[in-house]
């Protein structure tokens, strides 16, 4: 079965770059995607489609998609930030999430 | 704006079967290129895909859960529901409710999802 990959954990100070990447087998032949998800909530879309940014999430947040990694990018991070991130792919027609990565914001 | 509920027994036995059911208000259930799906995860844990269903009743359900699922629609209450039989305590998870939608034949993502119900199996 497919899997993604991703980093247990990724820490950043605040105002710098955080990038969070998703590994599995020619991931870049289908489309990423990215939920946010804080302590005791639903998980949130922030990127769908690789690189597109729902409506009412902050510029901040972009992705990329290329041979075998997606990368999801928060640029001038923010405390508000820190969560987990799971990144998402569609293969034969099973939705396949990513194990989670913990953003730390310190 | 759709907003979805989860309901159903917070409690289930072991061997028996989970049922759950998610409601959807400000928006029709039975509108778009929508698909309707539950995600659950373990406490502590990552996200796990279960299935989906559309308006035309069409299913696609985990490979790995497949064979213990049954997810069904009811246009006219607008809502749908979720059948997962012979629970264990591997089972025990928030089960969320989400939607997707394909637009030229491609996932948007899932978005909204319910707030998430709490499903324990334990005698």
């Amino acid at each position: 079965s497919y899997e993604l990959t991703q980093p247990p954990s990724v820490s950043v100070s605040p105002g710098q770059t955080a990038s969070i990447t998703c590994s599995g087998d020619k991931l870049g032949n289908k489309y990423a995607y990215w939920y946010q998800q804080k302590p005791g909530q639903s998980p949130v879309k922030v990127i769908y489609q690789d690189d597109k940014r729902p409506s009412g999430i902050p510029e901040r947040f972009s992705g990329s998609n290329s041979g075998n990694t997606a990368t999801l990018t928060i640029t001038g991070t923010q405390a508000m930030d820190e969560a987990d991130y799971y990144c998402q792919a569609w293969d034969t027609s099973t939705v396949v999430f990513g194990g989670g990565t913990t953003l730390t914001v310190l | 704006q759709v907003q979805l509920q989860e309901s159903g027994p917070g409690l289930v036995k072991p061997s028996q079967t989970l049922s759950l059911t998610c409601s959807a208000s400000g928006g029709s259930i039975n509108s778009g290129s929508y698909y309707w799906n539950w995600i659950r995860q373990p406490a502590g844990k990552g996200l796990e895909w279960i299935g989906r269903i559309n308006t035309s009743g069409s299913t696609k359900y985990s490979p790995s859960l497949k064979s213990r699922i049954t997810i069904s629609i009811d246009m006219s209450r607008n809502k749908f529901s979720l059948e997962l039989s012979s629970v264990t305590a591997a089972d025990t998870a928030v089960y969320y409710c989400a939607r997707d939608e394909d637009i030229r034949a491609a996932s948007v993502g899932f978005d909204p999802w319910g707030q998430g119900t709490l499903v324990t199996v334990s005698s």
